[in-house]
C-alpha cells in the first residue's frame, strides 16, 4: 500500500524557518515526481512545489519562490520542504502527494495519493 | 494562470439524488482536468483524472466528462458517504497547476 506521512509542522514566528518531511512507502520512490500542496484554514488547495523523481528538476509557485526549497533523499524515500522567511499567509496544512510519473510539471499528471498533512502556523 | 470556476459553490442534496458539479476553465485545457474529493479533516483523494477516467477503487456512481473549457462531475445516486468538498484541478498549464475553489456537498 502506498503511504505518505508528513511531519515537521508547528508554530513558528514570522520570519522563522521550518522543515517539513514526507516519508514515503509502498512504491519505488525515485520513479515518481512529488508535490507539495497547501490549504489555508477554511480555504481551497494551492500548489506549492514539484520535484522530479531524479531530483534534477524543481518548480515553485510564485508565492514561495526564493523562500521555500524542495528536496528529496531517494535513499531514505523522503521528500522535504525547507521553508524560510515565513509569513502569516503561509499558515496552512501542507500535504505531500505522489505524481503520476517521473517528470515534474507534466501536463498529464494527477496527485495520488496524498499524505494526511501537517499544520504550519506562522504567528507571533 | 488558468482560472477554474466551480459551480455551485455549495449544494444540499438527498440520498439517491443525481448531482452534477461544473468546472469552467478560463482557457482551453483540453482534457487535462482532475477531480478530487476532500472530507472534513482529511486529505484530498483522487476521483477522476484526464476529465473522464475513474481512478481505481472509486465507485462507479462517480463520472466525469468534458473537454476544452467545460467539465462536469456527476454522482449518479448519492450516498451519505459522498458528503464532502469536491475540487477540480487543471494540469494543462503546469506552472502553476491550479484548483477550483471547491464545491461543498451536504447530504
Amino acid at each position: 500500500e502506498v503511504q505518505l506521512l508528513e511531519s515537521g509542522g508547528g508554530l513558528v514566528q514570522p520570519g522563522g524557518s521550518l522543515r517539513l518531511s514526507c516519508a514515503a512507502s509502498g512504491f519505488t520512490f525515485s520513479s515518481y515526481a512529488m508535490t507539495w500542496v497547501r490549504q489555508a484554514p477554511g480555504r481551497g488547495l494551492e500548489w506549492v512545489s514539484d520535484m522530479s523523481g531524479s531530483g534534477d528538476a524543481t518548480y515553485y509557485a510564485d508565492s514561495v519562490k526564493g523562500r521555500f526549497t524542495i528536496s528529496r533523499d531517494n535513499s531514505k524515500n523522503t521528500l522535504y520542504l525547507q521553508m524560510n522567511s515565513l509569513r502569516g499567509e503561509d499558515t496552512a496544512v501542507y500535504y505531500c502527494a505522489k505524481g503520476r510519473g517521473l517528470a515534474a510539471a507534466d501536463s498529464l499528471n494527477w496527485f495520488d495519493p496524498w499524505g494526511q498533512g501537517t499544520l504550519v502556523t506562522v504567528s507571533s | 494562470d488558468i482560472q477554474l470556476t466551480q459551480s455551485p459553490s455549495s449544494l444540499s442534496a438527498s440520498v439517491g439524488d443525481r448531482v452534477t458539479i461544473t468546472c469552467r476553465a478560463s482557457q482551453t485545457i483540453r482534457t487535462f482536468l482532475n477531480w478530487y474529493q476532500q472530507k472534513p479533516g482529511k486529505a484530498p483523494s483522487l476521483l477522476i483524472h484526464s476529465a473522464s477516467t475513474l481512478q481505481s477503487g472509486v465507485p462507479s456512481r462517480f463520472s466525469g466528462s468534458g473537454s476544452g473549457t467545460d467539465f462536469t462531475l456527476t454522482i449518479s445516486s448519492l450516498e451519505a458517504d459522498d458528503s464532502a468538498t469536491y475540487y477540480c484541478q487543471q494540469t494543462y498549464q503546469t506552472l502553476p497547476c491550479t484548483f477550483g475553489q471547491g464545491t461543498k456537498l451536504e447530504i
